[in-house]
């Protein structure tokens, strides 16, 4: 059973550029959920993504939005790139549309620097 | 307030020792808590999972929850150098994760 997978681990992007980043969920999983973790913080809830619908966002600007495939891989991709977006960001997959009441198991995620 | 908040760190243990963290959350209706641990530079990592009030044992952790006092805490026992690592808690509330800040752990050998 393969894992969580992104792409790519490393990434700068100037300011005001656009970045896309990569999630193949784990086998048999069809929700995917995306989050943010700033420096010294804990990861922070962007948005869940079941069977190709957003179906929960947490408090994050427009710019940032999603995508998931009918395979149940998705993308997440920031628009006007700002210092502040400069993170790690994590993907998890799960095998229910958000009821369950199990734990997520992350993907090693993306290093994103903004400069 | 913060949804979860955790015991400001770092926290330095002697090898051997328990190492006792703590995390209170704000949703009255969370559903499950977790305990994540992630080591510099990585993902983290899922190590605990409770669901109901009361203890639960697993290997050299114990993880509590008190859902009357919105508490939930995690006990390193026996730590190890390699027990080394933010700690972070997390509340689940439908889909949505809610993470705490995280308590950094030093176990010196």
């Amino acid at each position: 059973e393969t894992g969580v997978t992104q792409s790519p681990t490393h990434l700068i992007k100037t300011r005001g550029q656009q970045v896309t980043l990569r999630c193949s969920s784990q086998s048999g999983h069809n929700t995917v959920s995306w989050y943010q973790q700033a420096l010294g913080q804990g990861p922070q809830f962007i948005f869940q993504y079941y069977r190709e619908e957003e179906n929960g966002r947490g408090n994050f600007p427009p710019r940032f939005s999603g995508l998931q495939f009918p395979n149940y891989s998705s993308e997440l991709n920031v628009n006007a790139l700002e210092l502040d977006d400069s993170a790690l960001y994590l993907c998890a997959s799960s095998s229910t549309g958000g009821s369950s009441r199990y734990g997520y198991t992350f993907g090693s995620g993306t290093r994103l620097t903004v400069v | 307030q913060k949804e979860v908040e955790q015991n400001s760190g770092p926290l330095s243990v002697p090898e051997g020792a328990i190492a006792s963290l703590n995390c209170t959350y704000s949703d009255r209706v969370s559903q499950s808590f977790f305990w994540y641990r992630q080591y510099s530079g990585k993902s983290p990592e899922l190590i605990m999972s409770i669901y109901s009030n009361g203890d639960k044992e697993d290997g050299r952790f114990t993880a509590q929850l008190n859902k009357a006092s919105q508490y939930v805490s995690l006990l390193i026992r026996d730590s190890q150098p390699s027990d080394s690592a933010t700690y972070l808690c997390a509340v689940r509330h439908d889909y949505k994760l809610s993470f705490g800040a995280g308590t950094t752990v030093t176990v010196r050998a």
